[in-house]
């Protein structure tokens, strides 16, 4: 089966601080791929999609992921965080090309900035 | 545009009750998913729905059910419930027909229901 995994299971960064997230899948086929953020409180809300193409893709609040496609990996990266980035980020992966349109989601990574 | 509106948002069972939860998606959206979050497991697949017919299913016992009404709303049902059973269920919906069968579809979610078996 599908597996999705992020490593990082807490980061505490301070502001101002570089932030890069690694997401790794197992599907070897086509793939759709997401993050999502979970503020405290509040709603998953979808950060960055890749469907195709540019495999650099620019998502929300300054955030951007980079697919790598012979590694299975989608890495969420920003170059200055915020102590309004502290939430949990999820990626996700769609398998493309079987018709199944589930989302298989990583265990999520808790990102706490420092002021 | 109204998003995705998930009701009761808190809820408190007891075990061996049974429970009905449900999602209205975005307007013009036909595909609906349902996903269980727990603290141990994580977010996790239970089932999807498109035009009323179930198309996917995740590994979760048959006490977990569901279905899709020709206005494309929702509802889970959870019968016999356990203790495990606790966590929040997350409602997605999706764009409409030609786009989900490409695949290139994003997902909105709602803000879920907290339910609480004791």
């Amino acid at each position: 089966a599908q597996s999705v995994s992020q490593h990082n299971h807490h980061v505490i960064l301070s502001e101002a601080a570089s932030l890069e997230l690694g997401c790794n899948y197992s599907y070897g086929g086509t793939v759709n791929l997401f993050w999502y953020v979970q503020y405290p409180g509040q709603h998953l809300q979808l950060l960055l999609k890749y469907f195709s193409g540019d495999p650099l893709v620019k998502g929300i609040k300054g955030f951007e992921a980079e697919f790598i496609k012979s590694k299975f990996s989608f890495n969420l990266r920003k170059p200055s965080v915020q102590w309004s980035d502290t939430a949990e980020y999820f990626c996700a992966v769609r398998e493309k090309d079987t018709g199944r349109r589930a989302l298989t989601f990583g265990s999520g990574t808790r990102l706490q900035v420092q002021p | 545009k109204a998003g995705v509106t998930q009701t009761p948002r808190y809820l408190i069972k007891t075990r061996g009750q049974q429970v009905t939860l449900s999602c209205s998606p975005i307007s013009g959206h036909r595909s609906v998913s349902w996903y269980q979050q727990t603290p141990g497991q994580g977010l996790q697949f239970l089932f999807e729905y498109f035009s009323e017919t179930q198309r996917n299913k995740g590994n979760f016992p048959g006490r977990f059910s569901g279905r899709q009404f020709s206005n494309s709303r929702s509802e889970m049902n959870v019968s016999t419930l356990e203790l495990g059973d606790s966590a929040l269920y997350l409602c997605a919906s999706s764009l409409g027909p030609v786009l989900v069968e490409t695949g290139n579809t994003e997902a909105f979610f709602g803000q879920g229901t907290r339910l609480t078996v004791v």
